[in-house]
């Protein structure tokens, strides 16, 4: 069982949807990613919150907007998302900004944008 | 160039090898090392941090040289559960990690 808890864990959406992906821990972490994986790719960093603010967005299109409520939420809104949006979609968790220990994933969430 | 790159295979190794697996690194800044296993439509799992000493857990066993940047994942007795891509990942600095591509590996019954 994974610590970090992401949902839905799979994701069917059109190209005219809203829809929102949910990621929880309760590891005390303070530091929370957004990371983008399609097949036989390594992940790819999206954004990257560290006590609650948002720290880093790696020249993400508009359409994604992540949201960190609190420090144990992140959520990534979803909103006229193309094909080729459709990869895993990946939460992560660490101690802090420093990532001396890893990251820890969540198991993912797979979407397919129709 | 790549900030991390690894050999993507695939390593194709009956029960029982032992394989490596090397990684290089372009950041000679970076402060943090790791190795990550992710099975097929899985998250990646954190397998072990890599120190400078060097470190093993059980069959596994990570090496880091800094003056050359490289990075090594060796695995003894090889179990058909370690089929799996092993991902060699390293930190870039102000909250970011970078991945290498990955190295597919398949042990053979």
């Amino acid at each position: 069982d994974t610590e970090v808890t992401q949902t839905p864990k799979h994701l069917v959406m059109g190209m005219t949807n809203k829809k929102s992906l949910k990621c929880e821990q309760h590891m005390g972490h303070r530091a929370m990613y957004w990371y983008k994986q399609k097949a036989k790719k390594p992940p790819e960093l999206m954004f990257v919150y560290s006590y609650e603010k948002l720290s880093i967005n790696e020249s993400v299109p508009s359409r994604f907007s992540p949201e960190c409520p609190n420090s144990s939420l992140l959520n990534l809104h979803l909103h006229a998302l193309q094909p080729e949006d459709s990869a895993l979609y990946l939460c992560a968790s660490s101690q802090d900004r420093t990532p001396n220990y890893g990251y820890t994933f969540g198991s993912g969430t797979r979407l397919t944008v129709v | 160039r790549k900030e991390v790159e690894q050999d993507p295979g695939p390593f194709n190794v009956p029960e029982g090898a032992t394989v490596a697996f090397n990684c290089t690194y372009s950041n000679s800044a970076s402060q943090s090392f790791f190795w990550y296993r992710q099975d097929c439509r899985k998250e990646p799992k954190l397998l072990m941090s890599v120190y400078s000493s060097g470190n093993e857990d059980g069959r596994f066993t990570a090496q880091l040289n800094r003056a050359s940047q490289y990075i090594s994942l060796l695995i003894r007795d090889s179990k058909l559960s370690d089929s799996a891509t092993y991902l060699c990942v390293v930190d870039g600095g102000a909250n970011n990690l970078f991945f290498g591509t990955g190295t597919r590996l398949t042990v053979i019954p």
